[in-house]
Order: C-alpha cells, then structure tokens, then sequence
C-alpha cells in the first residue's frame, strides 16, 4: 500500500524553529515528486513547494520561496518542511502529497498523508 | 504565474441536481488540470486529472471537461455525500496553483 505519514501535531510559540516530516511507503520514494500543501483555519488549500528525492531538485511557490524550507533525505523516503521562525500566521494544517503517475513530470496528487497541523501562539 | 479561478465560490442545490463548478486558468495549461474533493474535516481526494479522466473508485457521476483555459467539473445527480468543498488544480508546471475552491452544499 503507497503512504505518506506525517510527523504529529506541534505546538509552538513565535519566533521558534521547526521541521515536520512525512515518510512514504509502498513506492520508490526517489522517483516521484512530494509536495507540501497549506490550509488555513476555514480557508483552501495552497501549493508551497515540491522536492524531487531523486536529485533534491526543489521549486517553491513565490508565497513561500525564503518562507520554508524543504527537504528530503531519500535514505529514509522523508520528506521535511521546515521554518527557522515562525510567526502565528503559519497556524495551519500542512499535508505532504505525491502522484505516482508522472515520474519526473508533475502528476496530480492523488496519495496525501494525513496531515500535521502546527498551532503558532504565544 | 498563471491564476486559477473556479466560480461560483458557493453553490446550493437540490438532490438529483446537475451541478457545474467552472475552473479558469489565466493562461494555457493544456488538459493539467485536476479536480479534488475536501470533505468537512477529512483529507482531500483527488476525483479527476488530466481534466478529463476519472480516478480510480470515483463514482460515475462526477465527469470533467475542457482544454487550454477552460475547465468544468459536473456532478450529473447531487447526492448527498457530495457535500464538500471542489478545488481545481493546475500542475504543468510550476507553481502547482489551487483554485480558490467551490463550497456545495445541499438545499
């Protein structure tokens, strides 16, 4: 079975670090595509960026180019997104999704992992 | 970038209706286009790519159309379990931009 499971919820205060993480199963993590997209409380999904695992070749959206950083560490199939500071408006729950019908082209995201939502409040 | 715009933003209908939501992009995005389903506190689910083909375990009554600007995703009868938010999504290339989404919901 293809999946993608997500590290848990977190709780963080302004101006704190994070990285969260998502793990594929099921599928040759090198040769597809991950993703990771935002939802706001109440709003619609937003594209962040997307990482290669093969080669670590990485496109952000220009919202979130200098935002986040994403990375992957293909020996483990782990994606990550990560902040250096973060700021209450990153409140939002963050999905990391892949499609497997492309290979080095970008698919549609049919696998979606379940989800980590980071809460930002002092 | 190019822009993805759905309209209507909302939309109410009866069950057994025929329901259409629009998708536009601002530029060609040849048929790149996907249509996900976000049902209330779930995870979304992608229902159709390429704009036309149907995913996999889709029900028969949602079909997509269109090519180049201009996309629709139709529910041909409105069930009940339909209720969700619809957004559309470009990915030839990058930014893989979201449309803003299409709240249905039944009347």
């Amino acid at each position: 079975e293809v999946r993608l499971v997500q590290s848990g919820a977190e709780v963080k205060k302004p101006g704190e670090s994070l990285k969260i993480s998502c793990e594929g199963s099921g599928y040759i993590f090198t040769s597809y595509w991950i993703a990771w997209v935002r939802q706001m409380p109440g709003k619609g999904l937003e594209w962040m960026g997307i990482i290669y695992p093969g080669d670590s070749d990485t496109r952000y959206s220009p919202s979130f180019q200098g935002q986040v950083t994403i990375s992957a560490d293909k020996s483990i199939s782990t994606a990550y997104l990560q902040w250096s500071s973060l700021k209450a408006s990153d409140t939002a729950m963050y999905y990391c999704v892949t499609g497997l019908g492309g290979g080095y082209t970008f698919f549609a995201f049919e696998i979606w992992g379940q989800g980590t939502m980071v809460t930002v409040s002092s | 970038d190019i822009q993805m715009t759905q309209s209507p933003s909302s939309l109410s209908a009866s069950v057994g209706d025929r329901v259409t939501i629009t998708c536009r992009a601002s530029q060609d995005i040849s048929n790149y286009l996907a249509w996900y389903q976000q049902k209330p506190g779930k995870v979304p689910k992608l229902l159709i790519y390429a704009a036309a083909t149907l995913q996999s375990g889709v029900p028969s009554r949602f079909s997509g159309s269109g090519s180049g600007t201009d996309f629709t995703l139709t529910i041909s009868s409105l069930q009940p379990e339909d209720v969700a938010n619809y957004y559309c999504q470009k990915y030839n290339s990058a930014p893989l931009t979201f449309g803003g989404g299409t709240k249905v919901e039944i009347k």
